[in-house]
């Protein structure tokens, strides 16, 4: 199965940008890419998710490498909220490949 | 808005005993799935039931069965608890595979 690589950890300050990194060299052609997010002591919820093109929705922007080889996960404008565990995942027909995911810290 | 309800949130065990947990969502969903988190990783997969009347197995299927009750209920069960089962659990919908999960909030087992 294939695998993803992130970060163990980012800060950011808070009403900034933040891009958070995501390495899958050995994702197949029909391999979606999910982003999911994890706040203390909750289950995950979904963020985003695409194939091929960058996607945006209301609470992020994906940008996907034209080689499918890396993502951003772009959270324009990171409040306090926005502190979680970020998973960048690869969906294989029905199951998602889980890494250990991005913890990410905002400062006020 | 329910979403998808776990029970119980917090049980513990001792090895040996069986358990079911159990799972229901109100979305209409076709697709529903249980995974297990152990502390510092990512969701590990069980098994997972994409329409009603199917399950298959995940990642990690040993020392679990399933039921597919019906289109809103999934449960898990636990036949003979091993200390290697503790963990949080989470049961997950989506409206068909590959489409966006939703999560309850775990349910905490603890196995002494």
């Amino acid at each position: 199965d294939a695998k993803t690589t992130q970060p163990n950890s980012m800060e950011s300050n808070e009403e900034e940008p933040v891009h958070l990194p995501c390495n899958h060299s050995t994702i197949s052609g029909t391999d979606y890419i999910h982003w999911y997010r994890q706040l203390p002591s909750q289950g995950p919820e979904y963020v985003i998710h695409g194939l091929t093109s960058n996607v945006n929705n209301r609470m992020a922007s994906l940008a996907i490498a034209e080689d499918r080889k890396s993502s951003t996960l772009i959270l324009h404008r990171a409040t306090l909220r926005d502190a979680a565990v970020y998973y960048c995942i690869l969906r294989s027909n029905y199951q998602l490949i889980w890494g250990a995911g991005t913890k990410l810290i905002i400062k006020p | 808005n329910a979403g998808v309800t776990q029970t119980p949130k917090f049980q513990v065990l001792k090895t040996g005993q069986s358990m079911t947990l159990q799972c229901a969502q109100d979305m209409n969903h076709n697709s529903m799935y249980w995974y297990r988190q152990d502390p510092g990783m990512g969701l590990r997969l069980i098994y997972y039931s994409a329409s009603e009347g199917t399950t298959d197995k995940g990642e990690v299927p040993n020392g679990y069965n399933v039921s597919r009750l019906n289109k809103r209920e999934f449960s898990l069960r636990l036949e003979s608890a091993a200390p290697s089962q503790t963990s949080v659990y989470f049961c997950a919908s989506s409206e068909a595979g590959g489409q966006p999960q939703h999560f309850g909030d775990g349910t905490r087992l603890s196995i002494l």
